[in-house]
């Protein structure tokens, strides 16, 4: 089956912790994503990378990192720098010619 | 940023009845597309229009594209309750970064 997995489904932070929430892909696609998701918003773009070893600032990457060493996967960590983590996490990836994304099912970080 | 901003924030319709949703952007775009989510779940791609088209049908979807006013409207006809879940539009402006508005949620009644 090809698709984009997401791990875990529910992630919990402590305080000061840093956390890495994982994304995987089959679908032998170039450019990957990472989006947060707060209740009843939309998505906004954290990371992004259109090729291996390379990866763009989105429009709320502060506090977030990510690698992307191989093109199957797009890890993202969330430092303990981001003080307001809790959110749904959303990765996607695009065949660029077709031009749509495909979402995994997401990671639903909470702070205890 | 958010480029896309839909209309309404919400709403309730009966079984069988059509739903109609709207977009507005701001800037230029090579092409809008609507998203689908269930409740807790990623996003699944509906319909691509292109900023040289002005309407696109899939099933029991029709989207149109008025790039002179900057909106786009997702109608869905004959509703069912699997039809229940938020729609998102998203703007591409040529850099194959999605821009996605707020969303609507819609909630279909049996």
């Amino acid at each position: 089956d090809g698709g984009i997995t997401q791990s875990p489904k529910y992630l919990f932070r402590k305080e000061g912790q840093n956390v890495t929430l994982s994304c995987e892909q089959n679908l032998n696609h170039d450019a990957m994503y990472w989006y947060r998701q707060d209740p009843g918003q939309g998505l906004r773009l954290i990371y992004y990378s259109q090729i291996v070893n390379d990866f763009q600032k989105g429009d709320i990457a502060e506090g977030y990192s990510v690698s992307r060493e191989k093109k199957e996967s797009f890890p993202l960590t969330v430092t303990s720098a981001q003080k307001n983590p809790t959110a749904f996490y959303l990765c996607a990836s695009t065949d660029t010619e077709q031009e749509t994304q495909y979402f995994g099912p997401g990671t639903r970080l909470l702070v205890l | 940023s958010q480029q896309g901003e839909e209309d309404p924030q919400a709403l309730s319709i009966q079984e069988g009845e059509n739903a109609t949703m709207n977009c507005s952007y701001k800037t230029s775009i090579n092409n809008l597309q609507w998203y689908r989510q269930n409740s807790g779940r990623g996003l699944v791609h509906l319909i691509l229009i292109r900023s040289n088209e002005r309407e696109k049908h899939s099933g029991r979807l029709r989207v149109t594209l008025d790039t002179s006013k900057k909106s786009s409207s997702l109608l869905i006809t004959a509703s069912r309750a699997a039809d229940t879940a938020s729609y998102f539009c998203a703007t591409d402006a040529w850099d194959y970064k999605l821009s996605f508005g707020a969303g609507t949620t819609v909630t279909v009644r049996a």
